[in-house]
């Protein structure tokens, strides 16, 4: 197991509402990344928080926000929910800014109805 | 631009058997390559990585992989396989050459050990 915690596990929304999803990265460790992973499909890159600023961002749009906390937790937000953001989302943690090795948490299910 | 493919949707091994796992990549400059496990209802795990050196890589639970640059693979193997390694891997890779670019993952290959 890591130390890597999200919340929630398992999330419901409709199309068109906002949701927030919450991680607590390693001990230790001061970089956040977050990653999609659709049905199916390997992790595609969101974006990367180091010492709370974004050092990094996948081709995702611009509904598609976060922030990272002077402890290094972090949210992502997702705006005007559409139906293909249903998937699971992976906050992953390391150290240094980098994409060293990764420590991943166990992920929170969004679904979108 | 950076892509891995996964040629195998589902791999079946018998348990005791050695297993392969196939992953090949595509990057521009020298390859930074990893193997993560996910388990059901888990997040990925660390397996291995290779920067450079050694073409064979030894990592957790007796996992372990063989660069082949001429190849461009990256192959996961196990002398003998194990039910409890039944799971999803994912292949990432990213370059050594471009700063701090994100890892790309392939599609994960489910290996099923049958006992």
């Amino acid at each position: 197991e890591t130390g890597v915690t999200q919340s929630p596990t398992h999330l419901i929304k409709t199309r068109g509402q906002q949701v927030t999803l919450r991680c607590s990265s390693q001990s230790g460790h001061n970089t956040v990344s977050w990653y999609q992973q659709a049905l199916g499909q390997g992790p595609q890159f969101i974006f990367q928080y180091y010492r709370e600023e974004e050092n990094g961002r996948g081709n995702f749009p611009p509904r598609f926000s976060g922030l990272q906390f002077p402890n290094y937790s972090s949210e992502l937000n997702v705006n005007a929910l559409e139906l293909d953001d249903s998937a699971l989302y992976l906050c992953a943690s390391s150290f240094g800014g980098t994409n060293e090795k990764l420590f991943f948490g166990s992920g929170t299910q969004l679904s979108v109805l | 631009a950076q892509s891995v493919a996964q040629p195998e949707d589902q791999v079946n091994v018998a348990e005791g058997n050695p297993l392969t796992v196939k992953c090949t990549y595509s990057v521009s400059g020298n390859p930074y390559l990893f193997w993560y496990v996910q388990y059901p209802n888990r997040g990925l795990q660390f397996l291995l990585k290779y920067i450079t050196g050694d073409n064979l890589v030894k990592g957790s639970y007796g996992f372990e992989a063989e660069f082949n640059k001429s190849q461009t693979s990256f192959h996961l193997k196990k002398p003998s396989a194990l039910v409890s390694d039944s799971a999803l891997y994912f292949c990432a890779v990213r370059s050594l050459n471009s700063g701090n670019t994100p890892l790309v993952f392939g599609k994960g290959t489910r290996l099923s050990v049958i006992a």
